[in-house]
């Protein structure tokens, strides 16, 4: 199975600030995703990280908010930016194997903003 | 358009009992299905999957499930249900509307097991 390596674990930040999450996956990986968990509920795509090119982002989540790169195959970030306590949840990269018809996801970043 | 819903919110079930975890689909294709399990503070783990191959999967720690094409449901089952068991399932499903590229997630089922 693909191996999939998210930094930070976890993180405390203040409103209004930004933060980015960096995710690291291995050479089997073809296609890369953010996904968002907020507490106590299920996982919600927020985009699709395209290499060398601008993420596609699903309907309620926008660029400007959730700013994605993806530099290369195996490397993506996040930016989680102007921070209010309603952003505070776990956010999970994910990595599609095709070869074996199947996501596997990181160990998630949970987000707590005070 | 996809979906996935799971009839339970949360099952509590006895140790040494089965297991089963209800999960029904909505798809215009021919579905791709996963159930993860999630422990509490930890990652995403994958169960099993169908993908088009035998009706019956089977899993990791003796957990299997069984593609019902006529009843669209892919439900996971356990014969014997032990305490490191306890944690969030999600039922999970993929079509050709996204080339299979992307998941949609079911709201999930709790699973606790009392000793």
């Amino acid at each position: 199975s693909a191996v999939i390596s998210q930094k930070p674990s976890r993180d405390i930040c203040q409103r209004g600030t930004s933060l980015t999450i960096q995710c690291q996956v291995d050479s089997q990986v073809t296609m890369m995703f953010w996904y968002r968990q907020q507490p106590g509920q299920s996982l919600t795509l927020i985009a699709t990280a395209n290499q060398g090119s601008e993420a596609t982002y699903e309907s309620g989540f926008v660029i400007d908010k959730f700013p994605i790169s993806r530099p290369n195959l195996t490397f993506s970030t996040l930016t989680v930016s102007n921070m209010s306590p309603e952003d505070s949840s776990i956010y999970l990269c994910s990595g599609r194997d095709r070869t074996q018809e199947t996501q596997y996801f990181g160990p998630g970043t949970r987000l707590l903003v005070l | 358009a996809q979906s996935v819903t799971q009839l339970d919110s949360h099952v509590s079930v006895s140790e040494g009992t089965p297991v089963l975890l209800r999960c029904n689909y909505s798809s215009s294709y021919s579905p791709s299905l996963f159930w993860y399990v999630q422990h509490p503070n930890k990652g995403l783990q994958l169960l099993l999957k169908y993908t088009s191959a035998a009706t019956l999967v089977k899993g990791i720690n003796g957990f299997e499930a069984e593609f019902k094409k006529s009843e669209t449901s892919f439900h996971l089952t356990k014969p014997s249900a032990h305490m490191s068991d306890a944690a969030e399932y999600f039922c999970v499903v993929s079509d050709q509307t996204t080339s299979y590229d992307k998941v949609i997630f079911g709201p999930g089922t709790s699973l606790s097991v009392i000793p």
